[in-house]
């Protein structure tokens, strides 16, 4: 089965930049989303399709995909930007949908 | 905007099958182009896909579960539901139901239903 690798943790200073990265087989050939997950609430998509953000998530939430790796950017990390991060990917060879084991970020 | 509202019992006794539905509001499961599905995550884990259904009935379970999952869908509700069978301390979990298109990302998840599993 289809596995993506994350980070456990990723600690960032306020006004910082913080970077997640999400690795896996061929994953260049794969749409990448990413969620964020506060503590006691549901997961709520802040980037699709490698790089787009639904409507209502600020811009400083970017993404990427290329050279092996997706990689979502947080910029400016606010104090609530706090939270787990989890990848997630369709797996075509099984049809089935694969998530990373997430990433805690900590604003220092 | 879309709401997804999970319900069912939030204990069930070792052996015995779990059951949870998820009401939908503010749109139409019917003649829709999305799947609804279930995603779980056991305390203090990751995020785990059970499986989906589309309007049609049409399933797809994630293979580490299927021997144990049924995912149904009552059109003239506007709900669908989950039935895990056999269920052990390792199906303790916050069962969120979701809406998503084929192949794609989770843009709607209901609010999570936490579910022990307990004698």
């Amino acid at each position: 089965s289809y596995v993506l690798t994350q980070p456990s943790s990723v600690s960032v200073a306020p006004g910082q930049t913080a970077s997640i990265s999400c690795g896996g087989d061929d994953i260049g050939g794969k749409s990448v989303h990413w969620y964020r997950q506060q503590p006691g609430q549901a997961p709520v998509l802040v980037v699709y399709d490698d790089g787009d953000r639904p409507s209502g998530i600020p811009d400083r939430f970017s993404g990427s995909n290329s050279g092996g790796t997706a990689t979502l950017t947080i910029s400016n990390v606010e104090a609530g930007d706090e939270a787990d991060y989890y990848c997630q990917v369709w797996d075509h060879s099984n049809d089935h949908y694969v998530f990373g084991a997430g990433t805690k970020v900590t604003v220092l | 905007q879309l709401h997804l509202q999970e319900s069912g019992p939030g204990l069930v006794k070792p052996s015995e099958t779990l059951s949870l539905t998820c009401t939908v509001s503010s749109g139409s499961i019917s003649g829709s182009s999305f799947y609804w599905g279930w995603i779980r995550q056991s305390p203090g884990k990751g995020l785990e896909w059970i499986g989906s259904v589309y309007h049609s009935g049409t399933t797809n379970y994630n293979s580490s579960l299927k021997s144990r999952v049924t995912i149904s869908v009552d059109t003239s509700k506007n709900q669908f539901s989950l039935k895990l069978l056999s269920v052990t301390a390792a199906d303790t979990a916050v069962y969120y139901c979701v809406r998503y298109s084929y192949g794609s990302y989770f843009a709607y998840w209901g609010r999570g239903a936490l579910v022990t599993v307990s004698s």
